[in-house]
């Protein structure tokens, strides 16, 4: 299985701050079509994880473009330009370049 | 825009059978991959398997002896059926489309606990 690792793995930021957080794959996510298979998801409490990026940095339907996403073959960023109130919450990536699909551990954002 | 809405029995005994359905609302029920993942608590998120319209599914090996992915077309649900169930199969478990590779829009969960 591929292994996904995030750091940090708490981030305590301030409001209009920016935030990044770094995920790195054990192995390469370039798929054999040419296209890398890494996703970014926000899950606050209580709810559903929800889509931010695909593909790396694409951006999903309605999510700001505060958030963007940068990377390529095992190395991968997470950037967030002015974190807001409700950035609050547990950010994950998720590869799905192979079999299984894997996770990494999450990112928890916090306000200072 | 496309809906899943999940429903299954929430409290089971170790050694039972954990089944769930997801309904899909909205869009293209072909075209897509539908998965199940869920979410010990307090934890993080584990991918369980996937299956398409057509039935072909894919499953993580570290459950695939115990899980069976369905799909039923003429009522747009997948189901989820894992069978001799443990204490460690105590999750939030969630359904979502994939689509892109990527899980685009998910069910509201449901807490499944196991315990004697």
């Amino acid at each position: 299985d591929i292994v996904m690792t995030q750091t940090p793995l708490s981030s305590p930021v301030t409001l209009g701050q920016p935030a990044s957080i770094s995920c790195r794959s054990s192995q390469s996510l370039v798929h054999s079509d040419g296209n890398t298979y890494l996703s970014w998801l926000h899950q606050r409490p209580g709810q559903p994880p929800r889509l931010l990026l695909y593909k790396i940095s694409n951006r999903f339907s309605g999510v700001p473009d505060r958030f963007s996403g940068s990377g390529a073959g095992t190395d991968f960023t997470l950037k967030i330009s002015r974190v807001e109130s409700e950035d609050v919450g547990i950010y994950y990536c998720m590869q799905a370049t192979q079999f299984p699909r894997t996770f990494g551990q999450g990112t928890k954002v916090e306000i200072k | 825009q496309v809906q899943l809405q999940q429903w299954g029995a929430g409290l089971l005994k170790p050694s039972e059978t954990l089944s769930l359905t997801c309904a899909v609302y909205g869009g293209s029920f072909s075209g897509n991959y539908w998965t199940w993942i869920r979410q010990p608590p307090g934890k993080g998120l584990e991918w369980i398997g996937e299956i398409n319209h057509s039935g072909t599914t894919n499953y993580n090996p570290s459950l695939k002896s115990r899980v069976t992915i369905s799909v039923d077309t003429s009522k747009n649900q997948f189901s989820l059926k894992m069978n001799s169930v443990t204490a460690a199969d105590t999750a939030v478990y969630y359904c979502a489309r994939e689509a892109v590779r990527a899980p685009q829009e998910w069910g509201q969960g449901i807490l499944v606990s196991v315990s004697s």
